[in-house]
């Protein structure tokens, strides 16, 4: 079974940048026949989920266009885990932070299971 | 505000059946890009309830149903129990926007 779980500072100041890991149990990120992508969305508080990005296997990145100058999503392999950082955060950016294994075809994608999220708080 | 449409709050009695309607557009669900639905329980993380419009992944139970219908998707939950009391969120890919799109967010009440 597959296990997701999410690392980070959960308390930041405006302008600061945001990098939280997401450790992966249960596969190999790095398996030649991996059909996913490794990604994250949020959740703001009293809002709905929003998409961020993710990385598949091989090195592609998809990222949201509201925060694609922003982020970078990347994987070590060597750890089994996958990073996000997105730059100069302010307080619209605090949310729960859900790391998330992804499935793309040729219809879309789809977020087949999350990390149990974290907590990141922006504030001065 | 949100490029597919949920009603904001739906609910039911125990052993009835609701529906969660998701509105999308022809930059969306009307260009062929598949929906897929999420519940997520208070302070857990979402959950993969229907996959590429109707298919339901291992472990949940066949009371959850989808369909997709021109620019329109929908969940139904059937049998409704107090466990089943949630937000439940639509999700699929816009192209005119380049970006995977979540409706919302719907919260079902059990009565």
């Amino acid at each position: 079974q597959v296990q997701l779980q999410e690392s980070g500072p959960g308390l930041l100041k405006p302008s600061e940048t945001l990098s939280l890991t997401c450790a992966v149990s249960g596969y190999s990120i790095n398996s030649v026949n991996s059909f996913y992508s490794w990604g994250w969305i949020r959740r703001p508080p009293g809002k709905g989920l929003e998409w961020i990005g993710s990385m598949s296997h091989n090195g592609n990145t998809y990222y949201s266009p509201s925060l694609t100058s922003r982020i970078t999503i990347s994987i070590d392999t060597s750890k089994n885990q996958f990073s996000l950082k997105l730059r100069s955060v302010t307080a619209a950016d605090t949310a729960v932070y859900y790391c998330a294994r992804e499935k793309r075809y040729s219809s879309g994608s789809y977020l087949l299971s999350c990390g149990q999220g974290t907590l990141v708080t922006v504030s001065s | 505000q949100s490029v597919l449409t949920q009603p904001p709050s739906v609910s039911g009695a125990p052993g009835q059946r609701v529906t969660i309607s998701c509105t999308g557009s022809s930059s969306n669900f009307g260009a062929g890009y598949d929906v897929h639905w999420y519940q997520q329980l208070p302070g857990s993380a979402p959950k993969l309830l229907i996959f590429g419009n109707n298919n339901r992944p291992s472990g949940v139970p066949d009371r959850f149903s989808g369909s997709k219908s021109g620019t329109s998707a929908s969940l139904a939950i059937s049998g409704l129990q107090a466990e089943d009391e949630a937000d439940y969120y639509c999700q699929s890919y816009d192209s005119s926007l380049s970006d995977v799109v979540f409706g919302g967010g719907t919260k079902l009440t059990v009565l």
